[in-house]
């Protein structure tokens, strides 16, 4: 298995402009995450969806950020506009369908966004 | 709000010591995972704990989860260089599938 794909792995942008991550989950996951790292915050959860539909957003800090999974094998995160605040290493992870309530994932290798 | 709190923060340690990493919690969890995270890469999964009392072994590391499901320990015996990373015991409070990572534990084992 090829594990959870994301790319960029590297994303240099200007402040202002639009930003897309893109991640590819374990086949026959049922769930996916997007986080956020930063030294100072650790990990975040932003978004979460199963079977393609968010579940849960409160994460996501702005408007300015968006999340969609058009289908069960895709899913972006999009910041538009970017701000240097934004710079962090985004993760995406995906799960299997909980059976005896381990709730695993399995992360992706991360984008790291800089935002000058 | 729910929180994990890891300690210690830091720990920097020589080959072949012994440590023990805790995460402790106000909320019961249905389940605490460990996941240990190299620089440059993603955190990857070492154990689940599901059941309160629970005791797992991995090589070196041992991992139990509290009685009460509110807290786990990670202990690393006979520590290598190789274990040097930040660990992170995470899970979903019970009720929910809303995920939440502890704050981390960052350990450098020096040879």
């Amino acid at each position: 298995d090829a594990g959870v794909i994301q790319s960029p792995r590297h994303e240099v942008t200007e402040m202002g402009q639009e930003v897309t991550l893109r991640c590819k989950p374990i086949s026959g996951h049922d769930y996916l995450f997007w986080y956020r790292q930063t030294m100072m915050r650790g990990l975040e959860l932003l978004i979460y969806f199963n079977n393609n539909v968010p579940i849960d957003d409160s994460g996501m800090p702005e408007d300015r950020f968006s999340a969609k999974m058009p289908n069960a094998s895709f899913s972006t995160l999009k910041i538009q506009p970017s701000e240097p605040r934004d710079s962090a290493v985004y993760f995406c992870a995906s799960s299997p369908v909980d059976r005896d309530s381990k709730y695993e994932q399995y992360f992706g290798p991360g984008t790291r966004l800089t935002v000058t | 709000t729910q929180l994990l709190e890891q300690s210690p923060q830091f720990l920097s340690i020589q080959e072949g010591e012994n440590l023990t990493v805790y995460c402790n919690s106000s909320s019961v969890f249905s389940s605490l995972q460990w996941y240990r995270q190299e620089p440059g890469e993603g955190p990857v999964l070492l154990v689940t704990v599901v059941t309160g009392g629970e005791v797992k072994k991995l090589k070196r590391l041992t991992f139990q989860f509290g009685d009460a499901r509110k807290d786990s320990s990670l202990h690393i015996t006979a520590a290598q260089p190789g274990d040097t990373g930040l660990y992170l015991c995470a899970g979903p409070p019970s009720g929910t599938y809303k995920y939440i990572f502890g704050t981390g534990t960052r350990l450098k084992v020096l040879a």
